[in-house]
């Protein structure tokens, strides 16, 4: 089991609703990442955190997609509302820092728009 | 712009076989690092391999090497005597300045086939 702890491992909505996921990284990593995996592609990259903070969300689509790292720990991705392009597999990863450090990566959520 | 480029979409071999999967990268960044993923089916990508443009000695690493080569912007990922545990979803992935951020290639499917 994946070190970086996601939920839920699957979604499955209707566009035009509300969904979120939830990612706890490792204890004492300040960096956490969001990445969106289409079937058959690589991972991008939506949102970086450093902490608190947003350092990168230029891929992030903000006027349906917003992402929170309230206290620096634990962080959730919510996405209002949703389109059948948004299928696709939503990772979390995190490491110590943006030094280029290995990103450990959670199981992900795999989300279905019907 | 940086880009990684997977060229071998699908690849299947005999269990013992050799196999190289390869992977070019492009960056006008004089650092940078260059990272090998697993994905097997249940989704986590599985750091295996970071290095630096500065350090371009192979690496063997029991059944795994890597060949870096700066003169070819190559990066190759070898395994030998493949093993059915070995099938499963290999990504190259390009970090450059100082922010972390992985650009990722398509990815290689490799399926070891009994």
């Amino acid at each position: 089991e994946a070190e970086v702890a996601q939920s839920p491992r699957y979604k499955i909505t209707e566009k035009s609703q509300a969904v979120a996921f939830w990612c706890d990284p490792i204890s004492g990593h300040a960096t956490l990442y969001w990445y969106r995996q289409i079937l058959g592609q690589g991972p991008e990259l939506l949102v970086q955190f450093q902490d608190e903070s947003v350092v990168d969300d230029s891929q992030l689509p903000k006027d349906r997609f917003s992402a929170e790292r309230l206290k620096g720990v634990d962080s959730t991705l919510k996405i209002q509302p949703a389109e059948l392009g948004d299928s696709a597999m939503y990772l979390c990863a995190s490491s110590l820092d943006r030094s280029n450090q290995p990103q450990h990566f959670g199981d992900g959520t795999r989300l279905s728009i019907l | 712009a940086q880009k990684v480029t997977q060229a071998q979409t699908e690849i299947s071999v005999v269990e013992k076989e050799d196999v190289t999967l390869d992977c070019v990268y492009e960056t006008r960044d004089t650092t940078y690092y260059l990272f090998w993923y697993k994905q097997p089916p249940s989704g986590e990508l599985v750091f295996l391999i970071r290095r630096n443009s500065f350090d371009e000695q192979n690496e063997i690493s029991g059944r795994y090497s890597w060949n870096f080569q700066k003169s070819t912007s190559s990066f190759n990922f070898t395994i030998t005597a493949s093993q059915v545990v070995d099938s499963a979803v290999y990504f190259c992935a390009l970090s450059a300045g100082n922010t972390g951020k992985l650009i990722f290639g398509q990815g290689t499917t490799l399926q070891v086939k009994p």
